[in-house]
Formats: structure tokens, sequence, C-alpha cells
């Protein structure tokens, strides 16, 4: 059926260091893709989306590209700050919005 | 500034009690999304709508759980009678579907607990 995977957390990091997060799907036809990010106490907001093979979503320093041959959509950011611990979750959407099970990142001075 | 509006942003109550939970999506999107959150389940899709008419509720208890859209301005989460293990995060978002998928926006949610 279809699905969303991300790694495992917590990713825990130094400031300034690089964030790889995995995302790969399974979902029939063409989804979009998102990530979305969730700070302490609040509910989920957008962080970037793609809608199509090869398109690549940004904010805030965080890109990533949605790759169909490898049905993945990896969020990045070269260099990450303490501002940026929260949970992460990878999505997509054909006609319901499914998400993964998200991943925490903690971010150290 | 649209935003989802969820209430009460937090409940306590106890077990058997009937509780309801209430959304207000966001002006001209057709279609809403229920999640519930929890630590071992991650978020999981209770059901959605779409201009007021359920699609999936499948995610959903059904003997214990419903979701109504009584109007486009409101939608509702009911549990009777409660249990200890409903206690989570529940979600609601609103997105505006159309051809091309868009992003949802989600509400503060609101915390349930069940004693």
């Amino acid at each position: 059926g279809n699905s969303v995977t991300q790694m495992e957390g917590p990713v825990t990091l130094s400031e300034e260091a690089f964030l790889t997060i995995n995302c790969t799907y399974t979902a029939t036809g063409y989804p979009s893709l998102f990530w979305y990010v969730q700070y302490p106490g609040e509910g989920l907001q957008l962080l970037l989306k793609a809608t199509k093979a090869d398109d690549k979503g940004s904010n805030k320093g965080f890109e990533a590209t949605y790759r169909k041959e490898t049905t993945s959509f990896h969020l990045e950011k070269g260099s990450v700050q303490v501002s940026d611990s929260a949970v992460y979750f990878c999505a997509y959407n054909t006609d319901k919005l499914i998400f993964g099970t998200g991943t925490r990142l903690q971010v150290f001075p | 500034d649209a935003r989802v509006t969820q209430t009460p942003r937090d409940k306590v109550t106890e077990m058997g009690q009937e509780v309801t939970m209430r959304c207000q999506p966001i002006l001209g999107h057709n279609t809403v999304f229920w999640y519930r959150q929890t630590m071992m389940q991650g978020l999981e899709l209770l059901a959605y709508f779409r201009n007021r008419a359920p699609l999936d509720d499948s995610g959903m208890p059904k003997d214990r759980f419903s979701a109504e859209m009584p109007d486009a301005t409101l939608a509702t989460l009911k549990i009777q009678p409660s249990e200890p293990r409903d206690s989570a995060v529940y979600f609601c978002a609103s997105a505006r579907q159309g051809l091309l998928n868009t992003e949802a926006f989600f509400g503060q949610g609101t915390r349930l607990t069940v004693v």
C-alpha cells in the first residue's frame, strides 16, 4: 500500500553541522511531496514542497529534491542552528495526506 | 491571517464521558483532515472530508468515534464513550484540493487526556 518511510531519530548534531533526513515513499501515480516541521506544543507547519519529478523545494536553508527514480525526497541543510531543533515529517499527497513517523532533530551549541 | 482554529486546546475528562472536538477550517478550503498523534503511533489519519462529504474514515475506530461537517465552517470529532487509550493530541488540517494537490494547514491541536 501507499506509505512514507523516514529515518529513525533522534538525530543529534552540533550547530553548523550538515543535516540529512532520509525519506522514501511508496505510492501510485505522481504524488506531491512535502516536509513539515513541528515545534514543541505546536501543530505542523509546511517547511517545503515539490509537486513533480526533479522539482527542488527550499525554505529557510532547507532543501529537498523530488527523485522519482529512487522514490525519495531527502531533506538537507548545510548548516543547522539550535533553533532548527524540532520534529520533521515527510508526507505525500495524492488525494489524502499521508505522513511518515517523524524524525526528531536535536541541535546543540 | 487565515488559520485553522481548533477548540478546546486542552481537555481532561473521565473515562466513559463524551468528548467533542471542533475545528474551523480556513475559509475557501474544501478538504478537512483529522489526525491523531501519539508517541507510539505517530501521526495517524483518522478521517477526511471533501466538500463536507466523508471520503475516508477507515482510520477511525467506528464503535466510539464519529466525525461530521455540519457546515463548511465547522468540523467535529466526537468520542463516545472515551477511554484512556484515546489520550493523544488530535489535529485538524484543511486544504484546497484541486488539480494540483496543495499543502494542508494545521490547527494547534486538542490535547485530550482521559483518566
